[in-house]
């Protein structure tokens, strides 16, 4: 079975700062990799999604995130944020083959003035 | 208009009473899902469907039932509610086409407490 790991469930972080939001996976197999975003009492949105190809995949609002299959992390990132980033960040993961998909327990963005 | 939609958005009931959530999509999409969301848990699985005839559950399925009654409509059911039950609930469909990776689209929650 495949879990998620969040490392870090909030990180602050200044305005125009950039930030790192770690994401780990357990997989013997091969997985496609997710972050969706939360924004305050509205649903998830996705952000970017790792399929195949290039590791490092660009997604909506300047966020990036990189593929390791070595390390088995997929790591979100952004060089400057806004306040408007603010927000609830959830990696998840599913298998090709597969039938569901696990979510991680969720990183809460702060963007500080 | 938003592609997939829950009714209601809020909710608060008592200990005991039975209550429907309800999902609607527009996407065409044969899957469906209902999660629930907990602070510091994020979203746990509890039941999903793959087309009007196949239900399975999720990782959490106690103290719940579904009913997928046409590809578009997919309801959540307690049948006793209980305050541990309190939590947000979140309808998604995904896209089973091959490459898309089995991608979820999300409804905007619905928010039950129980007293």
């Amino acid at each position: 079975a495949q879990s998620v790991t969040q490392l870090d469930s909030q990180v602050p972080v200044f305005e125009e700062a950039p930030v790192e939001l770690r994401c780990n996976y357990s997989s013997s197999v091969s997985v496609y990799l997710f972050w969706y975003v939360q924004y305050p009492n509205q649903g998830l949105q996705l952000l970017l999604k790792y399929l195949s190809g290039s590791t490092l995949v660009k997604g909506i609002n300047g966020f990036e995130a990189e593929f390791n299959k070595s390390q088995t992390s997929f790591h979100l990132r952004k060089p400057s944020v806004h306040i408007s980033d603010t927000a609830e960040y959830f990696c998840a993961v599913s298998r090709p083959t597969g039938n569901q998909f696990y979510f991680g327990t969720g990183t809460s963005l702060t963007v500080i003035p | 208009d938003a592609d997939v939609t829950q009714t209601p958005r809020n909710r608060i009931t008592k200990t005991g009473k039975r209550i429907m959530l309800e999902c609607s999509q527009t996407k065409g999409h044969d899957r469906m899902y209902w999660y629930r969301q907990d602070p510091g848990l994020g979203l746990r699985l509890i039941y999903y469907s793959f087309d009007v005839k196949d239900i399975n559950k999720g990782e959490i399925s106690d103290g719940y039932s579904v009913s997928r009654q046409a590809q578009a409509k997919f309801s959540l059911s307690l049948e006793s509610a209980i305050p541990n039950q309190t939590a947000l609930y979140f309808c998604a469909t995904s896209d089973s086409s091959p490459g898309q990776g089995n991608k979820q689209y999300f409804g905007p929650g619905t928010r039950l407490t129980v007293t």
